[in-house]
Parts: structure tokens; sequence; C-alpha cells
């Protein structure tokens, strides 16, 4: 039962390389999202998907893409990695829009701490 | 636009009870969410309102909804050190059903 699964746990780049955090997750969920935490600043919406094919960005969306072939795969690619981009970072999906039956409640990975020096 | 704000840092001695205060700015959710984060982890859901509830109880926690002031508070009675995490405030920010979070409150309990 594993939920949301990301990888890797820890990552240190150099400025200018490229990557990709995975996160695949086992629940059918439509809605995955990507989070960034940096302290004072809460979490922001980087990129977020309804489901397989559809992706759409966030408030945070600059120097991150994202592709949504499967329902079970969300990864987030840094092009071309900056100092700015020193983060936690964390997938998140839920089964869609809340109403009388779901709460909306989003389900966590344990996130992935980048590090561009 | 949408925004969610809630003070930094709480200081509570255990066994007091803390209160958490969340302001929000868009007022079309079906639900208003608390989750707790704890520390290196991700965030799980603690409690949840629906949005034409104006308070909520579950065991310890108490959830207040005051819909006209856009004001969400989390009171923890008998507060204990396991307590001690980051709570997020957040709510489903209109027509396109992404989640908008606050900046977390640090709630730390003092033994």
């Amino acid at each position: 039962n594993a939920g949301v699964t990301q990888t890797p746990k820890f990552q240190v780049l150099k400025t200018g390389q490229s990557m990709t955090l995975q996160c695949a997750q086992d629940m059918n969920h439509e809605y995955m999202s990507w989070y960034r935490q940096d302290p004072g600043m809460g979490l922001r919406l980087i990129h977020y998907s309804v489901g397989a094919g559809i992706t759409d960005q966030g408030e945070v969306p600059n120097g991150y893409n994202v592709s949504r072939s499967t329902t079970e795969d969300f990864p987030l690619r840094l092009l071309s990695a900056a100092p700015s981009q020193t983060s936690v970072y964390f997938c998140a999906t839920k089964r869609g829009s809340p109403g009388t039956l779901n709460t909306g409640e989003l389900f966590f990975g344990e996130g992935s701490r980048l590090t561009v020096l | 636009g949408e925004d969610v704000e809630q003070s930094l840092f709480l200081s509570v001695r255990e066994g007091d009870s803390s209160v958490i205060n969340c302001t929000y700015t868009d007022s079309s959710s079906t639900y208003l969410y608390w989750y707790k984060q704890e520390p290196g982890a991700g965030l799980q859901l603690l409690t949840y309102i629906f949005s034409n509830m104006d308070m909520k109880q579950d065991q310890r926690l108490t959830v207040l909804l005051n819909k006209k002031d856009k004001h969400l508070s989390l009171r923890i009675a008998d507060t204990q050190t396991g307590d001690s995490a980051i709570y997020f405030c957040t709510y489903g920010g209109g027509a396109t059903n992404k989640l908008i979070f606050g900046t977390g409150t640090l709630l730390a309990v003092q033994p």
C-alpha cells in the first residue's frame, strides 16, 4: 500500500544541470500536483494535472516542466537548475473535485530535498 | 487573487489549549482543511469542515468557520508535545480545483 512515492529523497545539483523528480501513485487518483516548500513561504503550487494528457501551471511554474502520460506518474523536470530552486518538493494527489462523497483530501509524498549549488 | 494568511509561530505549554487562526480570500470552496506536517515528513490531513458548517468537533480538535469574515480557526484542547508540528490552513481555490496553502503555523509545545 505505497500511496504516493517520490524519488529521489535527496539530490544535490550544480547550477545549469538538469534532473527529473519522480512521482508515482497507486491510488488511481485523477489529480496530481507538485508543490515546493520554502521557509516562511509555505507551500506553493508549481504545476498540476487533472488527468492523463492534461497539465496546467500553478503559482510558480517558471523553470519547471511536467508531463502526464499515465494516470500513475507525474514527473517534474528542471531543465537548467538554479540556486533559487533549492527547496523541498512535494508531490500530492487527490481523487478529484470535492463533493458529497469526496472531501478532496490531498495525499502527499514524503518529499524530495533538492540543493542547487 | 486567492490567498491564505496565518501567523508563523505559536508557543504553548503542555496541557493548555492552542488556537491557530487563518484568513482566506476566496469563498467558493466546498471544504476547508487543516493539514499537519511533522518534522521531515509530508503533510497529512488533520481535519476539515464543510463550507455550510460553522463548527466541527473531532475529539481534541475544534474547527470554527466564520464565512462572513472568511476566518477559519483550529483549537487543540489539552495540547501535547506530540502536537508540535506545522499546521497549514487550506481550501480549494474556485473552479480550478487547486488547493491554496497558507505559510503554515509552527506550533511549539513546551513541557
